[in-house]
């Protein structure tokens, strides 16, 4: 059974900081990895998705890679803000469905 | 800009309610999808659907049951909410299409006294 788990369950840094969230999943054979962000109480926003096949992707101040042969990936946020601040959740798709992770809250201090 | 609508945002309902959550995309996606997450935990996926009037259930088992008659709506019920059933209800959608992302509603917060 596939899980996912993301390490450190929280996360505080002063703003300008260059910082890395990692996720790890215990069964390589997945389809694709996704990134989301997830604001309190509100819904998540899709930020990055990683196919199988490729090793990273980037958008803006944020770079996802993956390791599938590892089980590992990894969202590089490059210059924090305030703005940052959020909940990241990666889910890897398997089997027709998104498999979560727990996230880590990131608060990014002024 | 996401197009799924959930409502109501939030519900407080009484022991042994019938509900419904409502969930409508304007995308014409295929795929639908219902989670349950409790605070700082994970998402867990309750229902989800391929296209119209098809349903499946998912990993975690759940008293509450989904429709899915047109594309753009796939409400969930519950027959008889109980305080268990406490959680935030989160719906999303997708094309179907390999590698696309998936869209999220903003959520319903459930609260069950």
């Amino acid at each position: 059974k596939q899980e996912v788990t993301q390490i450190p369950a929280a996360l505080s840094v002063p703003e300008g900081e260059n910082l890395v969230l990692n996720c790890s999943f215990t069964d390589s054979a997945i389809y694709n990895l996704q990134w989301f962000r997830q604001d309190p109480g509100k819904g998540l926003t899709s930020l990055l998705l990683i196919q199988s096949s490729q090793r990273e992707q980037t958008s803006g101040r944020l770079n996802a890679s993956l390791d599938k042969s590892s089980g590992r990936s990894t969202l590089y946020i490059a210059a924090s803000q305030p703005g940052d601040s959020a909940t990241y959740l990666c889910a890897v798709y398997q089997g027709g469905k998104l498999i979560f992770g727990q996230g880590t809250e990131l608060s990014v201090k002024p | 800009e996401a197009d799924i609508y959930q409502t109501p945002r939030y519900l407080v309902i009484g022991t042994g309610k019938k509900i419904t959550l409502e969930c409508s995309q304007t995308m014409g996606h295929d795929k639908m999808y219902w989670y349950q997450q409790d605070p700082g935990m994970e998402l867990h996926l309750i229902h989800y659907s391929y296209g119209v009037n098809s349903t499946e259930k998912g990993d975690l088992s759940s008293e509450s049951t989904v429709s899915r008659i047109r594309t753009e709506h796939f409400p969930l019920t519950l027959e008889s909410a109980r305080p268990s059933h406490t959680s935030q209800y989160l719906c999303a959608s997708e094309t179907g299409a390999a590698n696309e992302k998936l869209f999220f509603g903003s959520g319903t917060q459930l609260s069950v006294l």
